[in-house]
């Protein structure tokens, strides 16, 4: 089965500052991955999909890129409703694995 | 608007057995994938099951394979979990999600879970 790592498992930043979270796939996956967000005491919520397309209503600071192994989930300038974990999921075929999450904090 | 609603945790003895269900609206329940995904106290998303539109095709991770059944009601605009054989392990808050036509599709809406414990 296919693997997903992410990294960091958490980070504290600043407001304002360029958040870069990364999910790496022990094999290719194309472009079937998806990024989630989990606020604190809150449902998952689909944020980017197919890699870089977000989903209706998620802010244009959030981004996402890669392909094949290694992809990324950039926040351009991070604000206090910001705060969550992050997950990372392949889907390409079953199992459907997340990442272990990333926990992001405001400093 | 898509709504998800789910039912049927509560605790149990280990080698217990629960039947959770989700009530679908808001969209037409038959023509999309469902899921199930849980999350243990304070970790991280597992997912868990998923069936296809139609209910003929059905997938698990390894981790239940053998002790889960998933199940539609396409009629009824339903999802269950049969779980059976419960173990310790398999305390967690319980999600059903939508997926999308196919099952290699991303989850988009979660309901608001149900949570499953197993304890003596």
């Amino acid at each position: 089965d296919i693997q997903m790592t992410q990294s960091p498992s958490s980070l504290s930043a600043s407001v304002g500052d360029r958040v870069t979270i990364t999910c790496r796939a022990s094999q290719g996956i194309s472009n079937y991955l998806a990024w989630y967000q989990q606020k604190p005491g809150k449902v998952p919520k689909l944020l980017i999909y197919a890699t870089s397309t977000l989903q209706s209503g998620v802010p244009s600071r959030f981004s996402g890129s890669g392909s094949g192994t290694d992809f990324t989930l950039t926040i351009s300038s991070l604000q206090p409703e910001d705060v969550a974990t992050y997950y990372c999921q392949k889907y390409n075929n079953v199992p459907l694995t997340f990442g272990g999450g990333t926990k992001v904090e405001i400093k | 608007e898509v709504q998800l609603v789910e039912s049927g945790g509560g605790l149990v003895q280990p080698g217990g057995s629960l039947r959770l269900s989700c009530a679908a609206s808001g969209f037409t329940f038959s023509s999309y994938a469902m899921s199930w995904v849980r999350q243990a106290p304070g970790k991280g998303l597992e997912w868990v099951s998923s069936i296809n539109s139609g209910g003929d095709y059905t997938y698990y991770a390894d981790s239940v394979k053998g002790r889960f059944t998933v199940s539609r009601d396409n009629s009824k605009n339903t999802l269950h979990l049969q779980v059976n054989s419960l173990r310790a392990e398999d305390t967690a808050v319980y999600f059903c999600a939508k997926g999308g036509h196919y099952s290699n599709s991303p989850f988009d809406p979660w309901g608001q879970g149900t949570l499953v414990t197993v304890s003596s």
